[in-house]
């Protein structure tokens, strides 16, 4: 049973455009929420995380919103660039957890 | 600073044989955790260990089983191997109350034939 929901499966932007891509869960007591990005043949690698403390967090190019009311957080690349082109993940942790819960994948595909 | 290193980077299995895997962990890094990641699907947590002794584990048969050493490198076996085994295997390595989450290896392609 998958605690994180994510959607879409895939998604194809175009060059400067912005990617989105929803995650959803039902365990209260995650209080981490971090991204990974997966390039093929390679593990994952951090790309952004929050605390349910903040509303918004923003890297560069890559915002996460969380919504925690809804129990929903969203990752918005934004200026997608081919070199974005990859396997997104959400996660989550509790607090005294020992393990990430993954989403099942976006796999995200720029046109230049 | 070295990342996490796994080994071997790809293999492949018979049914029913047995298989380890192998993993340094980041350095600085006590705590070591392992994922079984299947084609088109995101990690599922497989076990975690901490000072050497297991710390968590998800759901998985006893027939996966792992270490860790002094050095805080940690090795996966699993016994009779099933062809639903066959997956990329993560290692991911961290160090707790730093808030700085997991760092993974590149993992090893377990094929099971």
């Amino acid at each position: 049973q998958q605690q994180v929901k994510q959607s879409p499966q895939s998604l194809i932007v175009q060059k400067g455009g912005i990617s989105i891509i929803n995650c959803a869960y039902e365990n209260t007591a995650f209080d981490y929420f971090p991204w990974y990005q997966q390039f093929p043949g390679k593990g994952p690698a951090l790309l952004i995380a929050i605390r349910p403390d903040v509303s918004e967090k923003k890297e560069g190019r890559f915002t996460i919103s969380f919504n925690k009311s809804a129990k929903q957080f969203s990752l918005h690349i934004m200026d997608s660039q081919p070199g974005d082109s990859a396997t997104y993940f959400c996660a989550a942790e509790g607090f005294d957890d020992y393990k990430l819960s993954f989403g099942a994948g976006t796999t995200v595909t720029v046109r230049a | 600073e070295t990342g996490v290193t796994q080994s071997p980077t790809h293999l492949i299995k018979t049914r029913g044989q047995q298989v380890t895997l192998r993993c340094s962990s980041q350095s600085g890094h006590n705590t070591v955790s392992w994922y079984q990641q299947a084609l088109g699907q995101g990690p599922q947590f497989i076990f975690q260990y901490y000072r050497e002794e297991e710390n968590g584990r998800g759901n998985f048969p006893p027939r996966f089983s792992g270490l860790q050493f002094p050095n805080y490198s940690s090795e996966l076996n699993v016994n009779a191997l099933e062809l639903d085994d066959s997956a990329l295997y993560l290692c991911a390595s961290s160090q707790p109350g730093t808030g700085l989450g997991y760092t993974f290896g590149s993992g090893t392609r377990l094929t099971v034939v």
